[in-house]
């Protein structure tokens, strides 16, 4: 089955510092992978995709995500946090049902947490 | 674009009751979908359609009902409330390509919080 994991709950990181959140991916051919991220009390908001080409995928405000093939991860970074960063992140990857349509299958969720 | 509306976005229910969670979109998307959200659990497909009059189940569908009676509308009802479906209820809808077997980019509503009593 097509899954994603995110093995951390919670990364903590203050403000002005590089930030990575992990994603790893268990796919049947080539994975077709996202990033969302939610607000509270808000739905989840689109950050970037990869489907091939670059490896580094750049994304909405200021976020980029590596996609590393052989360790089969897709780690989303940002160079410089910000205490408005601070949300709850998905990874997710697109996988074929047995109905031969399509889904995401989401992650359980990081919890980023900016330090002024 | 309004993109992705749901209504109500607060509810509580007792044991039993029936209840319908609206989704709208105005993307012209013909892929829909809906998702709960629970801690922990991040988030599990109920229902989806690939267009007007498509619907099929995902995941987690016991206790639920959709249809798809138009592109725009992709109504969730709840048949008899439990407190087993107090959660985070999600609507999404992405263009898809080859009759919804290729869904692109989903895009969310704002969600319903619902609690069952």
């Amino acid at each position: 089955a097509q899954s994603v994991a995110q093995p951390e709950d919670q990364v903590n990181v203050a403000e002005g510092n590089p930030l990575t959140v992990k994603c790893t991916y268990s796919v049947s051919g080539n994975p077709y992978l996202f990033w969302y991220v939610q607000y509270p009390n808000r739905g989840l908001q689109f950050l970037l995709k990869y489907i091939t080409g670059d490896n580094l995928v750049k994304g909405s405000y200021g976020f980029e995500a590596e996609f590393n093939k052989s360790q089969t991860s897709f780690h989303l970074k940002k160079p410089s946090a910000l205490v408005s960063d601070s949300a709850l992140y998905f990874c997710a990857v697109r996988a074929f049902m047995n109905t031969g349509f399509q889904k995401l299958v989401f992650g359980t969720g990081t919890r980023l947490l900016v330090s002024p | 674009n309004a993109g992705v509306t749901q209504t109500p976005k607060f509810q509580v229910l007792k044991t039993g009751q029936s209840m319908t969670l609206q989704c709208a979109q105005d993307m012209n998307h013909e892929y829909m979908s809906w998702y709960r959200q629970d801690p922990g659990m991040g988030l599990r497909l109920i229902h989806y359609s690939v267009g007007a009059g498509i619907t099929d189940q995902g995941e987690v569908p016991n206790g639920y009902n959709v249809s798809r009676s138009t592109t725009e509308d992709f109504p969730l009802r709840l048949l008899s409330a439990a407190p087993s479906q107090t959660s985070v209820y999600f609507c999404a809808s992405s263009y898809s390509r080859a009759g919804g077997t290729i869904i692109e980019t989903q895009y969310f509503g704002p969600g319903t919080r619902l609690l069952v009593l």
